[in-house]
């Protein structure tokens, strides 16, 4: 799997929205990126995966660059609940037998 | 929505001691794993299983631990002789199978102190 670069922490206002970069510039053409969260030591929580288009559910929305070296996980309006270890995680989707590999993430501290 | 069950929450056991850390996948899901996270360091998968046997396991899966599915809904994580290392969060999780869409589901995690 893909190596990926994230930075270690970063804080933002309640309210506001909450942009957590992610590099990825060794990131094959099959290879899909993912975002997990930790609330924490809770388990990892899934967020989003996307493969080359912009992506978007009920918790987040997923920007990945047209040259697939780096995306962007958007949280619209960030809570104090949002407070958590978020980790981008490059894998080849169909493989779900194997391996997730955590890096150390980004602590995303959010303040009122 | 469904969850991945662990029990217990918290385990206190001393060295050499065998301990069984158990799990309750999601009912339709066929992939089933476990990770540790000792405190303050990463997230470590150690191993996954599908249909009856291990699919991938990691170099700290040693022949110290073993899992098993002994019914329908159970996934167990044994420990054979616990060291003081051994103390983490373990954690299970589950996925329905290939193109897993949403990724793995966890469990909120058994903690394992070895004393």
């Amino acid at each position: 799997d893909a190596k990926t670069t994230q930075p270690t922490s970063m804080d933002c206002a309640e309210g506001r929205a909450a942009n957590l970069p992610c590099n990825h510039s060794t990131i094959s053409g099959n290879e899909y990126v993912y975002w997990y969260r930790q609330i924490h030591s809770q388990g990892p929580q899934y967020i989003i995966h996307g493969l080359k288009n912009n992506e978007t559910n009920e918790m987040a929305s997923l920007i990945i660059t047209e040259d697939r070296k780096s995306s962007t996980l958007i949280l619209p309006h960030a809570t104090l609940r949002d407070t958590a270890v978020y980790y981008c995680i490059v894998r080849v989707a169909g493989t779900s037998g194997s391996r997730l590999t955590f890096g150390e993430g980004t602590q995303l501290t959010v303040n009122p | 929505e469904p969850e991945v069950t662990q029990t217990p929450s918290h385990q206190v056991t001393q060295m050499g001691q065998e301990v069984i850390l158990r799990c309750v996948p999601i009912s339709n899901h066929l992939y089933f794993y476990w990770y540790r996270q000792i405190l303050g360091q990463k997230v470590e998968f150690l191993v996954s299983f599908y249909n009856n046997e291990i699919s991938e396991k990691s170099e700290i899966f040693d022949d110290q631990f073993s899992v098993e599915r002994p019914d329908g809904s159970n996934f167990t994580l044994k420990i054979r002789s616990t060291k003081l290392e051994d103390s983490a969060m373990y954690f299970c999780a589950s996925s329905v199978g290939p193109g897993a869409g949403k990724g793995y589901t966890f469990g909120s995690g058994t903690r394992l102190t070895v004393v």
